[in-house]
């Protein structure tokens, strides 16, 4: 069975700081893919970022980062020099070729940045 | 940029009444999820369909939930009859077939049910 851990229920920054989310995944599988949403106050769920098991490479996107290391199951999230607009939820989630492509969501992180 | 349409965007129903919720995926997406947000659960997974064919429902209540796509456009979710406890955000979501080029599915902006 297949099980997404998103430990930090909410997290606080001032403006202008760094924060790191992380996600945990569980899976026996060897293909799978993992995503990162946004759910901004408006509720709607924005793609961020798919990687596939097979490419461990970090991904940077303007001030948003991945760092994907599959030793530890971890598919980390880092939203650097944070703004007001970063204000959200953020969902980890899983998708397994095996399972038929369906994902399976973490508990979700919401950030709160302050001005 | 293509998106998902729901509809309702809100919808108030008394309680024992039929509720059709509503989605039209992104024109060539072959794959739709039909997911319910609660404070309590969080995302979950009540039915999902690829190339309209119903893969997995095994989240749905069957007595009462029943999800189909009548056609590549459309896929519907209905409750009936609907209970309090269905109050959440229902979300579908539509995507192409996996590949490994860097695709998210795509959510609709979600039907907030409450049923009184």
């Amino acid at each position: 069975a297949q099980k997404v851990t998103q430990a930090q229920t909410e997290i606080s920054v001032v403006e202008k700081e760094d924060v790191t989310l992380d996600c945990v995944y569980e899976t026996r599988d060897t293909t799978y893919y993992l995503f990162w949403y946004k759910q901004p106050p408006s509720g709607e769920l924005v793609f961020l970022i798919r990687r596939n098991s097979f490419d461990e490479q970090n991904e940077i996107s303007g001030r948003y980062s991945w760092n994907f290391q599959k030793s530890t199951s971890s598919f980390n999230f880092t939203i650097t020099a944070s703004q007001v607009v970063d204000s959200a939820v953020y969902f980890c989630a899983l998708d397994l070729k095996a399972a038929g492509n369906k994902l399976t969501f973490g508990g979700g992180t919401r950030v709160l940045v302050k001005p | 940029d293509a998106r998902v349409t729901q509809t309702p965007r809100h919808k108030v129903t008394e309680m024992g009444q039929e509720v059709t919720m509503r989605c039209q995926p992104i024109l060539g997406h072959n794959t739709v999820f039909w997911y319910r947000q609660t404070m309590m659960q969080g995302l979950e997974l009540l039915a999902y369909f690829r190339n309209r064919a119903p893969l997995d429902d095994s989240g749905m209540p069957k007595d009462r939930f029943s999800a189909e796509m009548p056609d590549a456009t459309l896929a519907t979710l209905k409750i009936q009859p609907s209970e309090p406890r269905d109050s959440a955000v229902y979300f579908c979501a539509s995507g192409p077939s996996t590949g490994l080029a860097n695709y998210g599915y795509t959510f609709g902006s979600g039907t907030r049910l409450t049923v009184v």
